[in-house]
């Protein structure tokens, strides 16, 4: 099994902050990484799939980068309502494993 | 637009089988290039895949779970549906129902989620 790790499993940050968080697999999955954004009682939605592709409607401000083992999602500037959990998940010879979310607090 | 929804008892009893059900409409479940797929959350926890299914039958499933796990697919009722024996409480979830999109490489949509309880 591909194991995916997340960190920081929590963040603080202020209004307009520049937020990172990194996802790792245990092997490579090339390009094949979706970061999803999940506020509590919803269902995830889909914010950028293949490492770096933005989902039409999502903003601009979050960016995703990365392959093979490492990968980034970035929110330039934060905002109120980016405050959820985020997950990776990976999808690699028609298996698929999520990471454990990070949540995202707003000080 | 596509939405898929779960259906199926709330409350499960300790070693029966969990058995869900989840309604495609607003688009065909034999449309190529995507896969339909079981996600669970337990409570305060991540997500964990369940299972995939293409329209063709073709099936794929977690493989700490297989055991236990069975995925269909009905697509004259455009439908697909999990199955999990054997459950105890660490089965209690809320269970998604979703699509995933082989090009793009993503659950797209969602189904809005059903929380199963195992309990006496």
């Amino acid at each position: 099994d591909i194991q995916m790790t997340q960190s920081p499993s929590t963040l603080s940050a202020s209004i307009g902050d520049r937020v990172t968080i990194t996802c790792r697999a245990s092997q490579s999955v090339g390009i094949w990484l979706a970061w999803y954004q999940q506020k509590p009682g919803k269902a995830p939605k889909l914010l950028i799939n293949k490492a770096s592709n933005l989902e039409s409607g999502v903003p601009s401000r979050f960016s995703g980068s990365g392959s093979g083992t490492e990968f980034t999602l970035t929110i330039s500037s934060l905002q109120p309502d980016d405050s959820a959990t985020y997950h990776c998940q990976q999808y690699n010879s028609y298996l698929w494993t999520f990471g454990e979310g990070t949540k995202v607090e707003i000080k | 637009q596509l939405q898929l929804q779960e259906s199926g008892p709330d409350l499960v009893k300790p070693s029966e089988t969990l058995s869900l059900t989840c309604t495609v409409s607003g688009g065909s479940i034999r449309t190529n290039d995507y896969f339909w797929g079981w996600i669970r959350q337990s409570p305060g926890k991540g997500l964990d895949w369940i299972a995939s299914i293409y329209h063709s039958g073709h099936t794929y499933r977690s493989p700490s779970l297989e055991s236990r796990v069975t995925i269909s697919v009905d697509t004259f009722r455009n439908q697909f549906s999990l199955k999990l024996t054997s459950v105890t409480a660490a089965d209690t979830a809320v269970y998604y129902c979703a699509r995933f999109g082989e090009t793009r490489g993503g659950f797209d949509y969602w189904g809005q989620g059903t929380l199963v309880t195992v309990s006496s």
